[in-house]
Order: structure tokens, then C-alpha cells, then sequence
């Protein structure tokens, strides 16, 4: 079945630590992205990515950073300089095109303490 | 700046029709969606709307007016199931998905 995995569910990390979120898709979508969201909060664009090799800064990048070195891979790096880290962190994908429907993964719930 | 907003909170009752808003400020964007989150899981996608006017999808319609800058998503006969987060997101031609602050719906008995 294609679908969009992100892994691990949950992450614990301490303080000053950088941690690698993964993100891998089978639906040979092009574009994918990456958003933050808080507590009863909206979803926050952090970076997205339209193909391979290339990759663009969302609202909330500082203290993130993203690779896409494999179009189904688009792992997420928490640096040390993130200032508030702890979230629930949600990747997806979707087909290029005007009228096509993000699908996300089950969510990373990172708490760094 | 590119900003989405939408009522934190709304409360119906099953089997009523609940409205949920969505106004922005940002402009070239090709269409508003829809989606749906249950507490701890993934959104789904619900709705697209390319051009101004109602899109009809079973219980769920969707209303978009670029003129207005507002949009709606309209769900009838409300099920306790349709308790929810619901968010609009508008996608631009680079490929950038922006969402809205979202809405919790609560259905009461």
C-alpha cells in the first residue's frame, strides 16, 4: 500500500541536542513538506520541497534545517538553536499539481526536556 | 505576510449543519482546501475549491469568494464522529501549502 511514514512516533531528547525526524513516501510524490503544530494550534509551514535537490525555507525555518537527496526521503533536523522544540511535528506530499490533496504522516511528537 | 483565519472554537448539535469560516489575507494563491484532524492523528483532506462558488462532496460542502476573501466549509447532519480540527490551507503555484490557525468543532447530543 503507498502511503507516507514518518518514524519514530515518539522522541525524547535532551536540551542542546540536534535530532533527526525521518520521513519517507511510496506515492511518487514530488513536492512534500513539513509543518510544526503546537497545542491547539494551526499547522506551521516549516520547509517544503516541489523535487529533488531542492528545497525551500516555510514561515517557521530558524532552527530547522531539511535534505532531499531522494525524492521519497525528507528527513527534518531539530538543530540546537531551535528555542522551543517540543511539538507535534507532521510531514506530507503531494502530486504537483493545482488540484491535488496533501497526504500526511502519523506525526512525530517530539519532547525535548 | 500570508495569514488564514478561522473561529478557535465551534460548538453544534448532531444532526444540525455547521458553518466554519476562513478568511485570508494573501492573494495568488490557485485554491483553498479542507481538512480534517481527529485529536492525535494525521489531516485528511476533505475539499478543493479552485474557482468562486460551492463544491458539494456528500455531507461536507465548500464555498469559496476570491472577491471576499473568504471561504466555508459547510457540514450537514452533524455525527458525533464530525468532532474535530478542521483547517483551510490555500496552495500557491510554487508548490507552497499554507494552513489556517483551525477550528475545533465539538458536536453535543
Amino acid at each position: 500500500d503507498g502511503g507516507i511514514t514518518q518514524s519514530p512516533k515518539y522522541l525524547f531528547r535532551k536540551e542542546g541536542q540536534n535530532v533527526t525526524l525521518s520521513c519517507e513516501q511510496n506515492l511518487n510524490h514530488d513536492a512534500m513538506y513539513w509543518y510544526r503544530q503546537d497545542p491547539g494550534q494551526g499547522l506551521r509551514l516549516i520547509y517544503y520541497s516541489q523535487i529533488v535537490n531542492d528545497f525551500q525555507k516555510g514561515d517557521i525555518a530558524e532552527g530547522y534545517s531539511v535534505s532531499r537527496e531522494k525524492k521519497e526521503s525528507f528527513p527534518l533536523t531539530v538543530t540546537s538553536a531551535q528555542k522551543n522544540p517540543t511539538a507535534f511535528y507532521l510531514c506530507a506530499s503531494r502530486r504537483r499539481s493545482e488540484d491535488t490533496e496533501a497526504f500526511f504522516g502519523q506525526g512525530t511528537r517530539l519532547t525535548v526536556v | 505576510g500570508q495569514s488564514l483565519e478561522q473561529p478557535s472554537e465551534v460548538t453544534a448539535v448532531e444532526g444540525a449543519i455547521v458553518q466554519i469560516n476562513c478568511t485570508y489575507q494573501t492573494s495568488g494563491f490557485y485554491g483553498l482546501s479542507w481538512y480534517q484532524q481527529h485529536d492525535g492523528g494525521a489531516p485528511t483532506f476533505l475539499s478543493y475549491n479552485a474557482l468562486d462558488g460551492l463544491e458539494e462532496t456528500g455531507r461536507f460542502s465548500s464555498f469559496l469568494s476570491r472577491s471576499d476573501s473568504y471561504g466555508y466549509l459547510l457540514l450537514q447532519e452533524l455525527q458525533m464522529k464530525d468532532s474535530a480540527s478542521y483547517f483551510c490551507a490555500v496552495q500557491f503555484g510554487n508548490e507552497k501549502l499554507t494552513f489556517g490557525t483551525g477550528t475545533r468543532l465539538t458536536i453535543i447530543p
